[in-house]
């Protein structure tokens, strides 16, 4: 079983849907938990961090399930501009030693 | 401006040459990383370096030769490379391991 798994996609959604996507986690140990964007030929961006009480950021929203071991991004009222790779990202051990497991990401894209 | 800056941004290199990828941060951190990220694969971790020694070697071939002179500048040097080595060699930075914050990457083609 791979560390960290997502489901590649693509997610072909019209402007306006809401969107989400999950990403499993193997190891219960970790601890932090981020969502990463990745534009064509560019490097990941921070996202947002998923905090155990759930964040919300504009029309974005991060959710940690520890019991079942996953993460989810929820993107509300999408917009073109939100085409993109999402990658989730894991720490590999119980503390922020900063060695960060990625999924493959997630395509979203975002159709008129 | 980017906190993390990589040079040169794209590289071509045949099997024989040896060359190095340069990072530096501007962000003050004391955590520096190198990602490998090939096609269809996912960001794989290489390399960790806390205040300058290395604390993470993820199984990474000989060719593959990291330098972390001091917290804000890292290399990675390059020999005797495979074309299967080809791929965004990312750079990153973070402070005491918590959010990891990428440069741009070098996308290296070795023919």
């Amino acid at each position: 079983r791979k560390e960290v798994e997502q489901d590649p996609g693509p997610f072909n959604v019209p402007e306006g849907a809401t969107v989400a996507f999950n990403c499993t986690y193997s190891n219960s140990a970790s601890q932090s938990f981020f969502w990463y964007r990745q534009d064509c030929r560019k490097e990941p961006k921070l996202l947002m961090s998923v905090y155990s009480s759930g964040n919300e950021d504009g029309r974005f929203t991060a959710q940690l399930n520890r019991a079942s071991q996953y993460i989810s991004l929820l993107i509300r009222d999408s917009k073109l501009s939100d085409s993109a790779t999402y990658l989730c990202a894991v720490n590999s051990g119980s503390s922020n030693t900063g060695k960060l497991i990625f999924g493959q990401g997630t395509t979203l894209q975002v159709k008129p | 401006e980017t906190g993390v800056t990589q040079t040169p941004r794209h590289l071509v290199m045949g099997m024989t040459n040896k060359k190095s990828l340069k990072c530096e941060q501007h962000l003050g951190h004391n955590a520096m990383y190198w990602y490998k990220q090939s096609a269809k694969k996912p960001l794989e971790l290489m390399f960790v370096y806390n205040f300058k020694e290395q604390t993470e070697n993820n199984s990474v071939p000989s060719r593959f030769s990291p330098e972390c002179p001091n917290s804000s500048h890292l290399f990675l040097h390059l020999h005797t490379l495979q074309p299967e080595d080809s791929a965004l060699y990312l750079c990153a930075s973070s402070q005491d391991g918590n959010t990891i914050y990428f440069g741009e990457g070098s996308w290296l083609t070795v023919v």
